[in-house]
């Protein structure tokens, strides 16, 4: 089983739609989650940053962390056009700042205007 | 702010050549910079971490010899690529974590396209 699962997609929604991506993982030591949208041969952009369990709202984007079900989930509403990207889950262990991310593979996002 | 600055954004160089790619952290310091690669459409695979003023670790599988990481100062890792093959092609980031700590998530760098010919 691998740490992180991320179902790839391809994911297509048409413009305005809410977008929900998912991810597990089997590392119950993992303190903190992390969402990236990474946009064709750029380097990945970090959207979204939640320790430990809950929930966190930044304007059309909800980070939510459920550390029993080793679950989270990035929420995008009204979604754009300009949203179309590739989104990718991250998270490392607590302890000092030389933690690695382990990452998902990944969900490519598609928004039809 | 915690931006980390990449260059160049892309090269093409010969087989045989080194190229060197750079990362700055332009307002924070990086005690740690991770180096990674990535090819069209997989997730970042993890090459190595470099810690300013120590040797770099590498992942399992990555030949240090080949991709030498140097940790100098505080704002400045360095990735060559030595010796270049046309399997290297690749798409090279590197990422610290933001204002120097991981409780505030991690920054990448724009990436580096590398192709070898």
């Amino acid at each position: 089983q691998k740490e992180v699962e991320q179902d790839p997609g391809p994911l297509s929604v048409p413009e305005g739609a809410i977008v929900s991506l998912n991810c597990t993982y089997s590392n119950s030591a993992f303190q903190y989650f992390m969402w990236y949208r990474q946009y064709s041969r750029k380097g990945p952009e970090l959207l979204m940053y939640t320790y430990s369990s809950g929930n966190k709202e930044d304007g059309r984007f909800t980070a939510q962390v459920d550390k029993s079900s080793k679950y989270i989930s990035l929420f995008i509403r009204d979604s754009q056009p300009s949203d179309s990207a590739t989104y990718l889950c991250a998270m490392s262990v607590s302890g000092g700042s030389n933690y690695k991310l382990t990452f998902g593979k990944g969900t490519l996002l598609t928004v039809n205007p | 702010g915690a931006v980390v600055s990449q260059h160049p954004s892309w090269v093409i160089c010969k087989s045989g050549t080194s190229v060197k790619i750079e990362c700055r952290s332009l307002d924070f310091q990086a005690t740690t910079m991770f180096w990674y690669r990535q090819f069209p459409k997989q997730s970042l695979m993890l090459m190595a971490t470099s810690n300013e003023g120590s040797k770099a670790t590498y992942e399992q599988g990555v030949e240090k010899d080949k991709f030498l990481i140097n940790h100098a100062s505080l704002t400045l890792s360095t990735l060559t690529v030595t010796s270049a093959h046309p399997e290297d092609s690749s798409f090279y980031i590197c990422s610290a974590p933001r204002g120097g700590r991981q409780h505030y998530g991690y920054t990448f760098g724009s990436g580096t396209r590398l192709t070898v010919v």
